[in-house]
Protein backbone atom coordinates (compact mmCIF):
# COMPACT_ATOMS: atom_id res chain seq x y z
CA UNK A 1 0.00 0.00 0.00
CA UNK A 2 2.67 2.36 -1.14
CA UNK A 3 0.65 5.47 -2.38
CA UNK A 4 2.53 7.85 -3.75
CA UNK A 5 6.43 7.46 -3.60
CA UNK A 6 9.06 10.09 -3.74
CA UNK A 7 12.84 9.21 -4.11
CA UNK A 8 15.06 10.60 -2.95
CA UNK A 9 14.02 12.48 0.31
CA UNK A 10 16.93 14.22 1.14
CA UNK A 11 19.60 15.49 -1.13
CA UNK A 12 22.43 18.52 -1.39
CA UNK A 13 22.99 20.04 -4.89
CA UNK A 14 25.70 22.70 -5.57
CA UNK A 15 24.95 25.46 -7.44
CA UNK A 16 24.72 24.90 -11.27
CA UNK A 17 24.01 20.92 -10.47
CA UNK A 18 21.28 19.45 -12.35
CA UNK A 19 18.75 16.77 -11.02
CA UNK A 20 16.01 14.40 -10.89
CA UNK A 21 13.34 14.27 -8.39
CA UNK A 22 11.17 10.86 -9.21
CA UNK A 23 7.77 10.67 -8.31
CA UNK A 24 5.73 7.05 -8.50
CA UNK A 25 2.02 6.23 -7.31
CA UNK A 26 0.10 3.16 -7.60
CA UNK A 27 -3.14 4.08 -7.36
CA UNK A 28 -3.87 4.45 -10.85
CA UNK A 29 -4.99 8.08 -10.63
CA UNK A 30 -4.66 10.08 -13.37
CA UNK A 31 -3.53 13.44 -12.41
CA UNK A 32 0.24 14.36 -10.59
CA UNK A 33 1.12 17.33 -9.09
CA UNK A 34 4.67 18.91 -8.01
CA UNK A 35 4.55 21.53 -5.54
CA UNK A 36 7.36 23.52 -3.29
CA UNK A 37 6.99 24.76 0.15
CA UNK A 38 8.74 27.09 1.92
CA UNK A 39 8.47 28.86 5.65
CA UNK A 40 5.42 30.54 5.71
CA UNK A 41 4.56 30.59 1.75
CA UNK A 42 2.66 27.53 2.44
CA UNK A 43 2.77 24.99 -1.26
CA UNK A 44 3.49 26.41 -4.27
CA UNK A 45 2.22 24.76 -7.85
CA UNK A 46 5.22 24.40 -10.07
CA UNK A 47 3.40 22.18 -12.79
CA UNK A 48 0.91 19.60 -12.75
CA UNK A 49 -0.29 16.71 -15.68
CA UNK A 50 -4.12 16.65 -15.49
CA UNK A 51 -3.65 12.96 -16.92
CA UNK A 52 -0.82 10.96 -19.09
CA UNK A 53 0.80 12.73 -22.17
CA UNK A 54 -0.50 16.45 -20.93
CA UNK A 55 1.65 18.97 -18.63
CA UNK A 56 0.72 22.80 -17.03
CA UNK A 57 2.99 25.25 -15.79
CA UNK A 58 1.55 26.28 -11.97
CA UNK A 59 2.66 29.08 -9.81
CA UNK A 60 6.37 29.26 -10.16
CA UNK A 61 7.43 26.90 -13.29
CA UNK A 62 11.06 28.99 -13.45
CA UNK A 63 13.47 27.05 -13.26
CA UNK A 64 11.78 23.31 -13.67
CA UNK A 65 11.22 21.09 -16.27
CA UNK A 66 8.54 18.05 -15.81
CA UNK A 67 7.92 14.68 -18.19
CA UNK A 68 4.89 12.46 -17.51
CA UNK A 69 6.77 9.24 -18.47
CA UNK A 70 3.32 7.28 -17.97
CA UNK A 71 0.51 6.85 -15.89
CA UNK A 72 2.91 6.21 -12.82
CA UNK A 73 5.22 8.73 -12.91
CA UNK A 74 5.61 12.20 -12.59
CA UNK A 75 9.75 13.78 -12.66
CA UNK A 76 10.86 16.84 -11.81
CA UNK A 77 13.78 18.15 -13.18
CA UNK A 78 16.16 20.84 -12.07
CA UNK A 79 18.70 21.53 -14.85
CA UNK A 80 20.84 24.22 -13.35
CA UNK A 81 20.28 24.47 -9.32
CA UNK A 82 20.16 27.66 -7.53
CA UNK A 83 19.76 28.46 -4.12
CA UNK A 84 16.69 29.89 -4.42
CA UNK A 85 15.43 26.18 -5.45
CA UNK A 86 16.03 24.87 -1.53
CA UNK A 87 12.45 23.89 -0.61
CA UNK A 88 10.75 21.07 0.08
CA UNK A 89 9.28 19.36 -2.87
CA UNK A 90 5.80 17.64 -2.57
CA UNK A 91 4.64 15.08 -5.08
CA UNK A 92 0.54 14.63 -5.41
CA UNK A 93 -2.06 12.57 -7.76
CA UNK A 94 -5.31 12.16 -7.39
CA UNK A 95 -8.31 10.41 -9.62
CA UNK A 96 -8.79 13.45 -11.85
CA UNK A 97 -10.08 16.49 -10.87
CA UNK A 98 -12.65 17.58 -8.38
CA UNK A 99 -11.36 15.05 -6.15
CA UNK A 100 -9.09 14.55 -3.21
CA UNK A 101 -5.22 14.40 -3.50
CA UNK A 102 -2.63 12.07 -2.15
CA UNK A 103 0.50 13.53 -1.10
CA UNK A 104 4.12 12.06 -1.00
CA UNK A 105 6.22 12.93 2.40
CA UNK A 106 8.37 15.14 0.61
CA UNK A 107 11.88 15.51 -0.82
CA UNK A 108 14.59 17.68 1.31
CA UNK A 109 16.60 19.53 -0.97
CA UNK A 110 19.27 22.33 -0.31
CA UNK A 111 21.17 23.68 -3.08
CA UNK A 112 24.61 25.21 -1.72
CA UNK B 1 0.53 35.47 -5.54
CA UNK B 2 -1.60 32.18 -4.44
CA UNK B 3 -5.04 31.64 -5.19
CA UNK B 4 -5.84 30.87 -1.33
CA UNK B 5 -5.07 32.92 1.65
CA UNK B 6 -6.05 31.96 5.59
CA UNK B 7 -6.08 33.98 8.27
CA UNK B 8 -5.22 33.74 10.64
CA UNK B 9 -1.46 32.72 10.24
CA UNK B 10 -1.13 30.81 13.37
CA UNK B 11 -4.05 30.32 16.22
CA UNK B 12 -3.22 29.05 19.77
CA UNK B 13 -5.92 27.14 21.72
CA UNK B 14 -6.83 25.27 24.76
CA UNK B 15 -7.75 22.06 24.53
CA UNK B 16 -11.79 21.46 24.38
CA UNK B 17 -12.06 24.49 22.74
CA UNK B 18 -13.44 25.07 19.12
CA UNK B 19 -10.51 26.59 16.76
CA UNK B 20 -12.06 28.53 13.52
CA UNK B 21 -9.58 29.68 10.10
CA UNK B 22 -10.74 31.13 7.15
CA UNK B 23 -9.77 31.26 3.33
CA UNK B 24 -10.18 33.57 0.95
CA UNK B 25 -9.63 32.79 -3.04
CA UNK B 26 -9.50 34.89 -5.93
CA UNK B 27 -10.86 33.19 -8.89
CA UNK B 28 -13.95 30.83 -9.28
CA UNK B 29 -13.87 27.30 -8.84
CA UNK B 30 -15.35 23.74 -8.87
CA UNK B 31 -15.05 22.80 -5.39
CA UNK B 32 -12.42 23.75 -2.18
CA UNK B 33 -10.33 21.27 -0.01
CA UNK B 34 -9.15 21.27 3.67
CA UNK B 35 -6.00 19.64 3.59
CA UNK B 36 -3.78 18.72 7.12
CA UNK B 37 -0.02 18.80 7.85
CA UNK B 38 1.78 17.11 10.38
CA UNK B 39 5.51 18.77 11.15
CA UNK B 40 6.14 18.66 7.04
CA UNK B 41 4.72 15.71 6.47
CA UNK B 42 2.98 15.35 3.62
CA UNK B 43 -0.78 16.56 3.69
CA UNK B 44 -3.98 14.41 4.25
CA UNK B 45 -7.13 15.61 2.96
CA UNK B 46 -9.98 16.27 5.69
CA UNK B 47 -12.51 17.66 3.82
CA UNK B 48 -14.20 18.60 0.04
CA UNK B 49 -17.41 21.39 -0.24
CA UNK B 50 -18.52 21.47 -3.60
CA UNK B 51 -19.46 24.74 -5.44
CA UNK B 52 -23.13 24.21 -5.15
CA UNK B 53 -22.32 23.88 -1.44
CA UNK B 54 -22.74 26.27 1.47
CA UNK B 55 -21.89 23.95 4.72
CA UNK B 56 -20.36 20.44 5.53
CA UNK B 57 -19.42 18.41 8.32
CA UNK B 58 -17.09 15.84 9.08
CA UNK B 59 -16.63 14.41 12.44
CA UNK B 60 -15.53 17.10 14.42
CA UNK B 61 -14.64 19.57 11.37
CA UNK B 62 -17.11 21.68 10.25
CA UNK B 63 -16.56 23.73 6.54
CA UNK B 64 -18.44 26.63 5.01
CA UNK B 65 -18.36 28.11 1.79
CA UNK B 66 -19.55 30.96 0.19
CA UNK B 67 -18.77 31.49 -3.23
CA UNK B 68 -20.23 35.29 -3.34
CA UNK B 69 -17.62 36.43 -1.31
CA UNK B 70 -15.00 33.69 -2.53
CA UNK B 71 -14.74 32.69 1.33
CA UNK B 72 -14.92 29.35 3.08
CA UNK B 73 -14.21 28.27 6.83
CA UNK B 74 -13.11 25.63 8.58
CA UNK B 75 -13.96 24.94 12.21
CA UNK B 76 -12.60 22.19 14.52
CA UNK B 77 -14.85 21.59 17.31
CA UNK B 78 -13.41 20.17 20.72
CA UNK B 79 -10.07 20.49 19.73
CA UNK B 80 -7.69 17.68 21.07
CA UNK B 81 -3.64 18.07 21.53
CA UNK B 82 -3.71 15.48 18.28
CA UNK B 83 -5.44 18.54 16.55
CA UNK B 84 -2.17 20.51 16.40
CA UNK B 85 -0.86 20.56 12.54
CA UNK B 86 -1.20 23.44 9.93
CA UNK B 87 -4.18 23.56 7.82
CA UNK B 88 -4.70 24.44 3.80
CA UNK B 89 -7.31 25.30 1.76
CA UNK B 90 -6.91 24.19 -2.03
CA UNK B 91 -9.22 25.73 -4.35
CA UNK B 92 -9.82 23.41 -6.94
CA UNK B 93 -10.31 24.72 -10.97
CA UNK B 94 -10.76 21.26 -12.54
CA UNK B 95 -7.68 19.92 -12.83
CA UNK B 96 -5.71 22.62 -11.24
CA UNK B 97 -5.19 22.38 -7.32
CA UNK B 98 -3.43 25.48 -5.70
CA UNK B 99 -3.31 26.02 -1.78
CA UNK B 100 -2.69 28.86 0.32
CA UNK B 101 -0.16 29.53 3.22
CA UNK B 102 -1.89 27.83 5.68
CA UNK B 103 -2.75 28.50 9.63
CA UNK B 104 -0.97 26.78 12.45
CA UNK B 105 -3.11 25.60 14.92
CA UNK B 106 -1.32 24.69 18.40
CA UNK B 107 -3.70 23.30 20.89
CA UNK B 108 -2.73 24.10 24.56
CA UNK B 109 -3.01 20.71 26.98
Amino acid sequence: NAGVTQTPKFQVLKTGQSMTLQCAQDMNHNSMYWYRQDPGMGLRLIYYSASEGTTDKGEVPNGYNVSRLNKREFSLRLESAAPSQTSVYFCASRDGGLSEAFFGQGTRLTVV
Amino acid sequence: SQQGEEDPQALSIQEGENATMNCSYKTSINNLQWYRQNSGRGLVHLILIRSNEREKHSGRLRVTLDTSKKSSSLLITASRAADTASYFCATDEVYKLSFGAGTTVTVRA
